[in-house]
């Protein structure tokens, strides 16, 4: 199974822009998922494909993928925004591993 | 918007088997559009895929849990489920049910996505004597 890895911790000020990146082998074949999951929640969907946002996720929420990297971006964090993110994707044997997460603080 | 609820005993005795069900209301299970799966968190810990299902038959399993899973689909009961045998402490965590989807190319040079858009509310189960 291949491996997706991310940065355990991130910080941000209120209102400012932050990138959450995602490296594995995989990225290169399909796109990443992006994960928030804010504590005792289930995990919600908020970035898919190119960059997909589904239609409860606020626009501040873009995706990008470049070779075996993919980010997540919050432009203008809010507070609301702290959180664990996930990446996410398929590998050619069909399996679907997770990164290990990033934990973002908004300062 | 479908909606989607595990349900089991919350706690399990190591060596037996850990029985869980995910009821689907809102959309039929039996949709060629989606694929459905399961997803476990140990407590304090990250995510773990476990595996996904197609309507086709089609399974696949997290290599490292694939010899202890069997996962089934009820139509019927819009309903499917997951059965992990021989639990040890280390399958102590949240189960979670999801739905799946997938977005294939539509452009030249883009890729295909597979995501996770709906997901359970979650079930912990320990393993515990």
């Amino acid at each position: 199974s291949s491996e997706l890895t991310q940065d355990p911790a991130v910080s941000v000020a209120l209102g400012q822009t932050v990138r959450i990146t995602c490296q594995g082998d995989t990225l290169r074949s399909y796109y990443a998922t992006w994960y928030q999951q804010r504590p005792g929640q289930a995990p919600v969907l908020v970035i898919y494909g190119k960059n997909n946002r589904p239609s409860d996720i606020p626009d501040r929420f873009s995706g990008s993928s470049s070779g075996n990297t993919a980010s997540l971006t919050i432009t203008g964090a809010q507070a609301e925004d702290e959180a664990v993110y996930y990446c996410n994707s398929r590998d050619s044997n069909g399996d679907r591993p997770f990164g290990g997460g990033t934990r973002l603080t908004v300062l | 918007q479908p909606q989607l609820q595990e349900s089991g005993p919350g706690l399990v005795k190591p060596s037996e088997t850990l029985s869980l069900t995910c009821t689907v209301s809102g959309d039929s299970i039996s949709s060629s559009s989606y694929y459905w799966g399961w997803v476990r968190q140990p407590p304090g810990k990250g995510l773990e895929w476990i595996g996904c299902m197609y309507n086709s038959g089609t399974t696949y399993y997290n290599p490292s849990l694939k010899s202890r899973i069997t996962a089934s689909v009820d139509t019927s009961k819009n309903q499917f489920s997951l059965n992990l045998k021989s639990v040890t402490a280390a399958d102590t965590a949240i189960y979670y049910c999801v739905r799946g989807g997938v977005e294939l190319s539509k452009w030249f040079g883009e890729l295909p996505t597979y995501y996770f858009d709906y997901w359970g509310q979650g079930i912990l189960v320990t393993v515990s004597s």
